[in-house]
């Protein structure tokens, strides 16, 4: 069965450094991948997104991931975070199949150090 | 932003009374979903519909039913609401079930 498996349950960083939020998925295929964020007491909006093709993706508010298939990885990354990137992230995975739904990792909360 | 709504946005209800929580969009999206959220559990799928009167089982279905008579409604029912069913329920629409989903603002509900 697909899962997907964010290992940092709560990760904190200073204003202005690196992130990396990771995520790892078992699936036989290459699946679609998502990230998502949600803002405390809201829903869920899209980061980013891969389907196929380039294995780095951009997505909104300059955060990248990259798509590595020998580490069944899709690890999401930001050169400087900000104060506002302060919320919980989460990694999803769809299986490429008639029956498939979408699956979530259970989050990784991310706080910012002043 | 995508056109869902979800009502009522908070509620609080006794055990064992029923519950009706809908879910509206204006996009005419083909899928709809109910997800339930919990800490430390992420969002778990619970019901999602592929069409009008078409609908199946997510992996947190037990106690729940949904009904969909029109594109733009999803309806997730708890028939005789019991404590462990508080949470925040959020609903999603998307054109695909391959496509980016798109959330609701969620729902909370507190059960007595």
């Amino acid at each position: 069965a697909q899962s997907v498996t964010q290992p940092d349950i709560h990760i904190t960083v200073s204003e202005g450094a690196s992130l990396e939020l990771r995520c790892n998925y078992s699936y036989g295929a290459t699946p679609y991948l998502f990230w998502y964020v949600q803002s405390p007491g809201q829903g869920l909006q899209l980061l980013l997104k891969y389907f196929s093709g380039d294995t780095l993706v951009q997505g909104i508010k300059g955060f990248e991931a990259e798509f590595k298939r020998s580490q069944s990885s899709f690890n999401l990354r930001k050169p400087s975070v900000h104060w506002s990137d302060a919320a919980e992230y989460f990694c999803a995975v769809v299986a490429y199949s008639s029956a498939s739904k979408i699956i979530f990792g259970s989050g990784t909360r991310l706080s910012i150090r002043p | 932003d995508a056109g869902i709504t979800q009502s009522p946005r908070h509620k609080v209800t006794e055990t064992g009374t029923p519950v009706t929580l809908r879910c509206h969009q204006t996009e005419n999206h083909r899928y709809m979903y109910w997800y339930r959220q919990d800490p430390g559990h992420g969002l778990r799928l619970i019901h999602y519909s592929y069409g009008v009167k078409d609908t199946d089982k997510g992996e947190v279905s037990d106690g729940y039913s949904v009904s969909r008579s029109k594109t733009e409604d999803f309806l997730l029912t708890l028939e005789s609401a019991t404590s462990s069913q508080t949470s925040v329920y959020f609903c999603a629409i998307s054109p695909d079930q391959q496509e980016t989903q798109y959330f609701g603002p969620g729902t909370r509900l507190l059960v007595l």
